[in-house]
């Protein structure tokens, strides 16, 4: 069964600085997809990015970008120029296909003015 | 936003006493879930629907039955509720290959 690990249950960051989120999953297959979430204190769940396992570039939107590591099964979120807004939780999360989404366990992001 | 709508949005219940959570899309997607999300568990899947009448189990199942007899719709139901199901549940819709859109979730207490 695919697992997501998110090793670092809170971080915390200045203000206008850049902060890395960690995860890592496991999975036999080739073809999938990751996500990360945010849920703010509102508790919607927000898509924040995407990233196809078949694509090599590295998924951009604006602010926040990942490191996908196909080999290490790594998938991190780069936060840059850190908003007061941007305080949430996030969760990492993969699917293949069809299948079930498959959540890490959070990390709470904490932004410091 | 996604069509996806969650009802009732709290509910306190009593320990013994059946539930039922419903979810209901306007997007027309053929995949649908349940989830609930307790403090240090991230969201764990409790079950989800690949289409009208087609169900199955997520790791979480135990104490929880499904339905889906339209395509709009994808019931959760707890038999007899206990004080381990108070948690925050969200149904949510995809399609193949893509991410999933959440509903904005129920908070249920059983006392």
């Amino acid at each position: 069964a695919q697992t997501v690990t998110q090793s670092q249950p809170e971080m915390s960051v200045q203000e206008a600085e850049t902060v890395t989120l960690s995860c890592t999953y496991d999975t036999s297959e080739s073809d999938y997809y990751l996500f990360w979430y945010k849920q703010p204190p509102s508790r919607q769940m927000i898509l924040v990015i995407r990233q196809e396992a078949y694509k090599q570039q590295n998924a951009t939107e604006n602010r926040f970008s990942v490191n996908f590591q196909k080999a290490a099964k790594s998938f991190s979120l780069k936060i840059s120029d850190s908003q007061l807004g941007d305080a949430a939780m996030y969760f990492c999360a993969y699917k293949r296909g069809a299948q079930k989404l498959v959540f890490g366990q959070g990390t709470r992001l904490t932004i410091n003015p | 936003d996604a069509g996806i709508t969650q009802s009732p949005r709290h509910k306190v219940t009593e320990t013994g006493t059946p539930v039922t959570l419903r979810c209901h899309q306007t997007e027309n997607h053929r995949y649908m879930y349940w989830y609930r999300q307790d403090p240090g568990h991230g969201l764990r899947l409790i079950h989800y629907s690949y289409g009208v009448k087609d169900t199955d189990k997520g790791e979480v199942s135990d104490g929880y039955s499904v339905s889906r007899s339209k395509t709009e719709d994808f019931l959760l139901t707890l038999e007899s509720a206990t004080s381990s199901q108070t948690s925050v549940y969200f149904c949510a819709i995809s399609w193949m290959g893509a991410e999933a859109f959440f509903g904005q979730g129920t908070r249920l207490t059983v006392v």
